[in-house]
């Protein structure tokens, strides 16, 4: 079935660091992708997008680009703060609900 | 926009009492809402697919009579944790999503979650 595997953290980088989480996914159809951020005690909040091949999608800093010939989606982020420490996940869209990753956790220290 | 509400965000109680968990979409109509439930420092767990004016979908291993979900409206589903339990206290999160059942390219929204401790 369809799945979604990312890199298990947990990540701790110090601040202004460059940051790359990897996601790679099951290549059945043509799913969007997505990353979303679940900051402590929240729930999930949708980080950034895409929806084809080549697409790139870009919140915050943040990037991924969605790479049909690795079936990859891996999150970049050139300079981290504090304020970006928190769970990753990586999505895409399947059959009703989207599938996740296991996330990953991401700490950035001053 | 695309905002969920889940409510309450803490709810704290004793054994044996039944819990009501609210999730509304405030600017969209979510023919489709899902539960889940997250452990401490897991993933989510999806509990349950809901269709607005059908009964939801549960997943294998969750006890449908336990976990009461109402789809009544396009805007609003309810979860109902029945005769709690103290192996029932956990983080709950509702998501919805326009459009209907099957699949679909559109993004979920989260509620901000209800973290329910049974005592």
């Amino acid at each position: 079935g369809d799945s979604v595997t990312q890199m298990e953290g947990p990540v701790t980088l110090s601040e202004e660091a460059f940051l790359t989480i990897n996601c790679t996914y099951t290549a059945t159809g043509y799913p969007s992708l997505f990353w979303y951020v679940q900051y402590p005690g929240e729930g999930l909040q949708l980080l950034l997008k895409a929806t084809k091949a080549d697409d790139k999608g870009s919140n915050k800093g943040f990037e991924a680009t969605y790479r049909k010939e690795t079936t990859s989606f891996h999150l970049e982020k050139g300079s981290v703060q504090v304020s970006d420490s928190a769970v990753y996940f990586c999505a895409r869209s399947g059959n009703t609900p989207l599938v996740f990753g296991k996330g990953t956790r991401l700490s950035v220290i001053a | 926009g695309a905002v969920v509400s889940q409510h309450p965000s803490w709810v704290i109680c004793k054994s044996g009492t039944s819990v009501k968990i609210e999730c509304r979409s405030l600017d969209f109509q979510a023919t489709t809402m899902f539960w889940y439930r997250q452990f401490p420092k897991q993933s989510l767990m999806l509990m349950a697919t809901s269709n607005e004016g059908s009964k939801a979908t549960y997943e294998q291993g969750v006890e449908k009579d336990k976990f009461l979900i109402n789809h009544a409206s396009l805007t609003l589903s309810t979860l109902t944790v029945t005769s709690a339990h103290p192996e029932d206290s956990s983080f709950y999160i509702c998501s919805a999503r326009a459009g209907g059942a099957g699949i679909s390219n559109q993004p979920q929204h989260f509620g901000d979650g209800t973290r329910l401790s049974i005592l």
